[in-house]
């Protein structure tokens, strides 16, 4: 399967603790997304990367949310001192910015429980 | 502000019937738009999308899109609904210039029934 993939796919934490993720895009794809999805609600846009640079970040995106892209490959959303509110499925997407290719493809997302 | 609203929280239809799940947006200038489709513990999957062209846009499991840009408007439709798809549906929106990021709807539940 060469789609996008997501690790860990569930993280229980409790409130306080560091979190991290990671995403593994589609290999041709130099655009790389991350959304948050809460119960009942589409994902919101949290910030993205072309290659390995991060080139918009959401308001959505507090201090404590830090995400990279090093090598323009994988990326990895860390979450510190993380709250109850940080509960959610954070999703990630990659895109291929060419002409004609707008879609962009998600993963099966990481379900964080804060406690 | 940018928005897009998905009127109906779910929708029910009978197998068989043609379905149409609504989507209406608030963009400033031509925005590109898009269809997801989520199962239950999967990832979004695309079905479709309009960026330009026709406005009635064909997908993936026999879906199509009817783009109306007077009434702001890109509804999901299908001459004939089957069991399998029922899940939740989300309209999305990528703003012109603005670096790709999608702006989602709250998504509308589809329930097929036999």
């Amino acid at each position: 399967d060469t789609g996008v993939s997501q690790d860990p796919r569930h993280k229980i934490t409790k409130r306080g603790q560091n979190v991290t993720f990671r995403c593994d895009p589609i290999s041709e794809h130099n655009r790389l997304y991350w959304y948050r999805q809460t119960l009942g609600q589409g994902p919101e846009f949290l910030t993205y990367f072309q290659n390995e640079a991060q080139l918009e970040k959401s308001r959505l995106l507090s201090d404590r949310f830090s995400a990279e892209r090093p090598k323009g490959s994988f990326s990895t959303l860390e979450i510190q001192r993380t709250e109850q509110g940080d509960s959610a499925m954070y999703l990630c997407a990659s895109s291929l910015a060419d002409r004609g290719h707008f879609e962009q493809y998600f993963g099966p997302g990481t379900r964080l429980t804060v406690t | 502000a940018q928005s897009v609203a998905q009127p109906e929280d779910q929708v029910n239809v009978a197998e068989g019937n043609p379905l149409t799940v609504k989507c209406t947006y608030s963009v400033s200038g031509n925005p590109y738009l898009f269809w997801y489709v989520q199962y239950p513990n999967r990832g979004l999957q695309f079905l479709l999308k309009y960026i330009t062209g026709d406005n009635l846009v064909k997908g993936s499991y026999g879906f199509e899109a009817e783009f109306n840009k007077s009434q702001t408007s890109f509804h999901l439709k299908k001459p004939s609904a089957l069991v399998s798809d029922s899940a939740l549906y989300f309209c999305a929106v990528r703003p012109p210039n603005q670096g790709g990021k999608l702006i989602f709807g709250q998504g509308t539940e589809l329930s097929v029934k036999p």
